[in-house]
């Protein structure tokens, strides 16, 4: 399974874009790249699922270079409720993810 | 569309019992996966059902089974608890199948202490 690498923690302002970089060096042909977001107490929640290039849709956008060896989870202008712990996830479509530890962003006023 | 449903919220056992929870997945999914989520270990696949089959099967000892019923609906038990079992257990449904893979969503869980 192809293991993630991306930041334990980061910080923003309200109304900030956050860039959340994962690195994914021995991806496969068929994965995808998709990314959830959990609050406290409550289960992840899809965000975006990419294979190439740019995805968006209506809360981020997903980066992906030709390499596929990294992604970008963009998330325009962020709030205090995005404030969350975000993983990257390489996802082969057996539904046996596996989660690294994850991104937790805070966003302050 | 009803989110995926995950019962009971909070449960508390002793150590040495047994405990069943159950799951109704989004309607029209046929995949049910089970996740294990603790502050130390983080989220750990537990095992995933496909039409009623298990599919596939993370790194847990055999006291920790599931089975899934022909509408879908799946039941995690776990037999023989220890302390180190209390976590928050999270449900996850899919379609299961199809091109590309098919994201999960999660229930918002049942949250197990072990005494």
């Amino acid at each position: 399974l192809a293991k993630t690498t991306q930041p334990i923690s980061m910080d923003s302002y309200e109304g900030q874009e956050v860039n959340i970089t994962c690195s994914h060096n021995n991806i496969a042909t068929n994965d995808y790249i998709t990314w959830y977001q959990q609050f406290p107490s409550q289960g992840p929640r899809f965000i975006i699922q990419g294979y190439k290039t740019k995805v968006t849709n209506e809360v981020a956008s997903l980066f992906i270079p030709a390499d596929r060896k990294s992604s970008t989870l963009s998330l325009p202008r962020v709030s205090l409720s995005d404030t969350a712990v975000y993983y990257c996830l390489v996802d082969s479509g057996y539904s046996t993810l596996t989660f690294g530890k994850g991104t937790m962003l805070l966003v302050s006023p | 569309k009803a989110g995926v449903t995950q019962t009971p919220r909070y449960l508390i056992k002793t150590r040495g019992q047994q405990v069943t929870l159950s799951c109704s997945p989004i309607s029209g999914h046929r995949s049910v996966s089970w996740y294990q989520q603790t502050p130390g270990q983080g989220l750990q696949f537990l095992f995933e059902y496909f039409s009623e089959t298990q599919r596939n099967k993370g790194n847990f000892p055999g006291r920790f089974s599931g089975r899934q019923f022909s509408n879908s609906r799946s039941e995690m038990n776990v037999s023989t608890l220890e302390l180190g079992d209390s976590a928050l257990y999270l449900c996850a449904s899919s379609l299961g199948s199809g091109q590309g893979a098919p994201p999960l969503h999660f229930g918002n869980g049942t949250r197990l202490t072990v005494t």
